[in-house]
């Protein structure tokens, strides 16, 4: 198993432009998450989902979108980066929301 | 609403030497509790938990009790090795399965 995996792992972008960060998961879990982690900063929950199509927000998701297709994949989209979002983005997935979160790798991203 | 609190690091301890972060929630009811461990740019990993009261989580070397009365989960090594250093975060998960809540974490350095 992969279990959780995210593309790419660094990217920059100039103010203004777009991007989607990629998240899949082949443990079949129902629940997936988006966090941010700022420099020597704690989680902030972007977005989450309990299932294919069923997404809700979380405590910071003010510039981002989600969409839930599919059990496996939830990417997350950046309109029009602001600098405010340079941070790591890290994507989670678990069976259930009381059991262990599983986490991919991150993508760090720079906004100048 | 639920929240964790850390003790705030730096944590710096020489090598073998005893190991004690304290973490304390706020939730109502019987929530999961959790330690993670983060190495230097990877992503979060679950190091152990503890789901009801009294339960002792461990693995690795390291232990936490899940405290009811004090709701505290501190998270304990006898030893610790210089590859120990990282950052530690105390999580929990409330009992409805709605919210997922991780502290702000606590660096440690182990030197030789």
């Amino acid at each position: 198993n992969a279990g959780v995996t995210q593309t790419p792992k660094f990217r920059i972008l100039k103010i203004g432009q777009s991007m989607t960060l990629q998240c899949t998961q082949d443990m079949n879990h129902n629940y997936m998450y988006w966090y941010r982690q700022d420099p020597g900063m704690g989680l902030k929950l972007i977005y989450y989902s309990v299932g294919a199509g069923i997404t809700d927000k979380g405590e910071v998701p003010n510039g981002y979108n989600v969409s839930r297709s599919t059990t496996e994949d939830f990417p997350l989209r950046l309109e029009l980066a602001a600098p405010s979002q340079t941070s790591v983005y890290f994507c989670a997935s678990s069976y259930r929301t009381d059991y262990e979160q599983y986490f991919g790798p991150g993508t760090r991203l720079t906004v100048t | 609403g639920d929240s964790v609190t850390q003790m705030e690091g730096p944590v710096t301890l020489s090598e073998e030497a005893f190991l004690t972060i304290n973490c304390t929630y706020t939730a109502t009811g019987y929530p999961s509790l959790f330690w993670y461990v983060q190495c230097p740019g990877e992503g979060l990993q679950l190091l152990l938990k503890a789901t009801k009261a009294d339960d002792k989580g461990s693995n690795k070397g390291f232990e936490a009790t899940y405290r009811k009365e004090t709701t505290s989960f501190h998270l304990e090594k006898g030893s610790v090795q210089v590859s120990d250093s990282a950052v530690y975060f105390c999580a929990l998960s409330d009992q409805y399965g709605q919210n997922f809540v991780f502290g702000p974490g606590t660096r440690l350095s182990v030197l030789p």
